[in-house]
């Protein structure tokens, strides 16, 4: 298994700013990916977050709303720029681990 | 592009009871599925992994069916607790990038 944790676990942010969620993950990991939880839905795949090169992005999201870093296989940060209301969601990092994925406790975002 | 359906969107049972949730999905050609449990502001727990050659796995009170062909997984659970009150939520990788497509899950209360 993984033990995941995610930086911060929560925040309220203005329209406009930019926030930055980190996630760590205690073992090295190959795959690793940023979800979205919008309120009363499921979970969306944002992207996957490519250890020393570009995340690669799903359709409806692009690097420039929600830049990835993955500076090593532990670590990885997903920022939300430029936030509007919409974006109020929880955020969630993920990891495979023999076929298995698992989840971080998520980050909730809300912005006003 | 993958569809991920679950049935119902709400359960409610009285503690004690065995219970089914359903979860279709409308491309057959998946690489795995896996069940995970979310608790109110909490992130996802996994639950059971079913690779695509498999018929069933087994946790504890928990066992997963799978029907490739028809499209269908099954999570039966046993002798249902109130500490299984949770949100249900039925996920299948199309292939080995692991991405997960989520069904909107089925929201359980057992009541004690």
């Amino acid at each position: 298994s993984a033990v995941i944790s995610q930086k911060p676990s929560r925040d309220i942010c203005q329209r406009g700013t930019s926030l930055t969620i980190q996630c760590q993950v205690d073992s090295q990991v190959t795959m690793m990916f940023w979800y979205r939880q919008q309120p009363g839905q499921s979970l969306t795949l944002i992207a996957t977050a490519n250890q020393g090169s570009e995340a690669t992005y799903e359709s409806g999201f692009v690097i420039d709303k929600f830049p990835i870093s993955r500076p090593n296989l532990t670590f990885s940060t997903l920022t939300v720029s430029n936030m509007s209301p919409e974006d109020s969601s929880i955020y969630l990092c993920s990891v495979v681990v023999i076929e298995t994925q698992y989840f971080g406790p998520g980050t909730r975002l809300l912005v006003l | 592009k993958q569809e991920v359906t679950q049935i119902p969107a709400a359960l409610s049972v009285p503690e004690g009871e065995n219970l089914v949730l359903n979860c279709s999905f409308t491309d057959s050609a998946i690489y795995n599925l896996q069940w995970f449990r979310q608790d109110p502001g909490k992130g996802l727990t996994s639950l059971l992994l079913i690779q695509s050659s498999q018929r069933e796995q087994t946790s504890g009170r928990l066992n997963a069916s799978l029907d490739k062909s028809s499209g269908r997984s099954t999570l039966y659970i046993a002798a249902s607790q109130p500490g299984d009150s949770a949100t249900y939520l039925c996920a299948v990788s199309g292939g080995s990038n692991y991405k997960l497509t989520f069904g909107k899950g089925t929201l359980l209360t057992v009541n004690p």
